[in-house]
C-alpha cells in the first residue's frame, strides 16, 4: 500500500531556531515529492523534488530528496513566528494523471 | 487573479441531504482534483480529472460524484450526506507538466 509518513507530528521551537522536518515515502510509479505549507486555509506550494537529488532553496527554506532512502527533509533556518503552520509532504504518482498522496503533516509552532 | 474558487466556504447538512460543492479555476488548468482533509489523516484524493469529459476515482470516492463538462468547473456532489463526510474539502488544479497544484480555500462541511 502506498504511503507517505511525516515526522515529527508536531514541533514547538523558539524564534531563531533551525528545524528539520522529515518525510518518507513508499509510492508506486513515483514521480516527485512535493512540500506544501498550510496556514489557516489552502495549502501553498513550496518545493518539488525529483530523484535527481538536487537541493531546492527559497530564502530560509531548503529541501532535498534522498532517492536511496526514499525520504526527504525540509529545513527552515532562523525560524520566525510566521513559519508557524502545518507542513505537508506529498508523493506524486500515476503517470500522466499527476495524483498526489499526502502525509498527515507536521504542525510547527514557532514561539516568540 | 481568482485562481481556484470554491463555494460555499461553510455548510451544515442533515444526514441524507444532497448538495454540490462548487469549484472553478481561471488558469486554464487541465488537471483538477478534489481532496478531503480530516484530523490525523492528511489530505485524501476523492476524484480527479485530466480534462473536460474525463474523470476517475481516487482513494475515497464512495458517496461522491463528479463531472467535468468544461475546463473551468469541477463540481463535487454528495449524493446522500452521512456524518462520516464531515470534513474540509479542497479543490485543486494544475497544468499537466506541473506538479505544483494550486488549491482553493476549502469548504468546511458538517453533517449532523
Amino acid at each position: 500500500e502506498d504511503k507517505v509518513v511525516q515526522s515529527p507530528l508536531s514541533l514547538v521551537v523558539h524564534e531563531g531556531d533551525t528545524v528539520t522536518l522529515n518525510c518518507s515515502y513508499e509510492v508506486t510509479n513515483f514521480r516527485s515529492l512535493l512540500w506544501y505549507k498550510q496556514e489557516k486555509k489552502a495549502p501553498t506550494f513550496l518545493f518539488m523534488l525529483t530523484s535527481s537529488g538536487i537541493e531546492k532553496k527559497s530564502g530560509r527554506l531548503s529541501s532535498i530528496l534522498d532517492k536511496k532512502e526514499l525520504s526527504s527533509i525540509l529545513n527552515i533556518t532562523a525560524t520566525q513566528t510566521g513559519d508557524s503552520a502545518i507542513y505537508l509532504c506529498a508523493g506524486s504518482y500515476g503517470g500522466a494523471t499527476n495524483k498526489l498522496i499526502f502525509g498527515t503533516g507536521t504542525l510547527l509552532a514557532v514561539q516568540p | 487573479n481568482a485562481g481556484v474558487t470554491q463555494t460555499p466556504k461553510f455548510q451544515v447538512l442533515k444526514t441524507g441531504q444532497s448538495m454540490t460543492l462548487q469549484c472553478a479555476q481561471d488558469m486554464n488548468h487541465e488537471y483538477m482534483s478534489w481532496y478531503r482533509q480530516d484530523p490525523g489523516m492528511g489530505l485524501r484524493l476523492i476524484h480527479y480529472s485530466v480534462g473536460a469529459g474525463i474523470t476517475d476515482q481516487g482513494e475515497v470516492p464512495n458517496g461522491y460524484n463528479v463531472s467535468r463538462s468544461t475546463t473551468e468547473d469541477f463540481p463535487l456532489r454528495l449524493l446522500s450526506a452521512a456524518p462520516s463526510q464531515t470534513s474540509v474539502y479542497f479543490c485543486a488544479s494544475s497544468y499537466p507538466s506541473s506538479y505544483g497544484y494550486t488549491f482553493g480555500s476549502g469548504t468546511r462541511l458538517t453533517v449532523v
